[in-house]
């Protein structure tokens, strides 16, 4: 049983260009969160999708970011005209659908360095 | 402002003996919390949860104590083991039905020395 898959791992963009960050649920669940951790930080949490629709977006700044959890696809974390302040680790969690489990199981994450 | 603390950055413990690693909350409204274990370039691993209506949850060698009034918590590992050296987080869940994103401390990098 695969575990959650994000893609690319590492990711390198010039200032003003676009980023694209994919998150492949666990087999079976359905509840998808983005964090982002920068250095020396903790993870902050960013947004949190089910299929086709956004639940929380309270982490994510106002301009620049949006995600996206297609009916069919991955999770995409989009990130337009980046800055160098974007560099971080940017992670995916997955949870089961109307299970009583909480805990929410990450991906391995995405390093994005913006030169 | 900071919901989820944990005041060590780091902890060294010897191999074969107690590690206790600590967490501080500030908002009352948690009633779920984790700990993850992150090892450098992986993304973070669940490891053991306690709801608000325990004081205590076990597992093998990994045991979570919350105490609500005080608003702490801990983790304790024993015997610890070379492979528990990694950085350790405390996470905290505000909803009641795991239907948010969690609240995560800075971390605690606990190395484990033979």
């Amino acid at each position: 049983n695969a575990g959650v898959m994000q893609n690319p791992r590492h990711l390198v963009r010039r200032r003003g260009q676009e980023a694209r960050l994919r998150c492949s649920p666990m087999k079976g669940h359905s509840h998808v969160y983005w964090y982002r951790q920068l250095p020396e930080e903790g993870l902050k949490f960013m947004v949190y999708l089910q299929k086709e629709n956004i639940i929380d977006e309270s982490g994510m700044p106002k301009e620049r970011f949006s995600a996206e959890f297609p009916k069919e696809g991955p999770s995409i974390l989009r990130i337009q005209q980046v800055v160098r302040g974007d560099s971080a680790a940017y992670f995916c969690a997955s949870s089961p659908l109307g299970g009583s489990s909480y805990e929410q199981y990450f991906g391995p994450g995405t390093r994005l360095t913006v030169t | 402002d900071q919901q989820v603390k944990q005041n060590s950055p780091s902890l060294s413990v010897q191999e074969g003996r107690i590690s206790i690693l600590n967490c501080d909350y500030t908002n009352s409204m948690f009633d779920y919390f984790l700990w993850y274990k992150k090892y450098p370039a992986e993304g973070p691993t669940f490891l053991i949860s306690i709801s608000s209506i325990k004081d205590k949850n076990e597992d093998g060698r990994f045991t979570v104590f919350l105490n609500k009034s005080a608003k702490h918590l801990s983790l304790h590992i024993v015997p610890s083991q070379p492979g528990d050296s990694a950085v350790y987080f405390c996470a905290a869940s505000g909803s009641g039905g795991g239907a948010d994103g969690l609240t995560f401390g800075k971390g605690t990098h606990l190395i484990i020395q033979p």
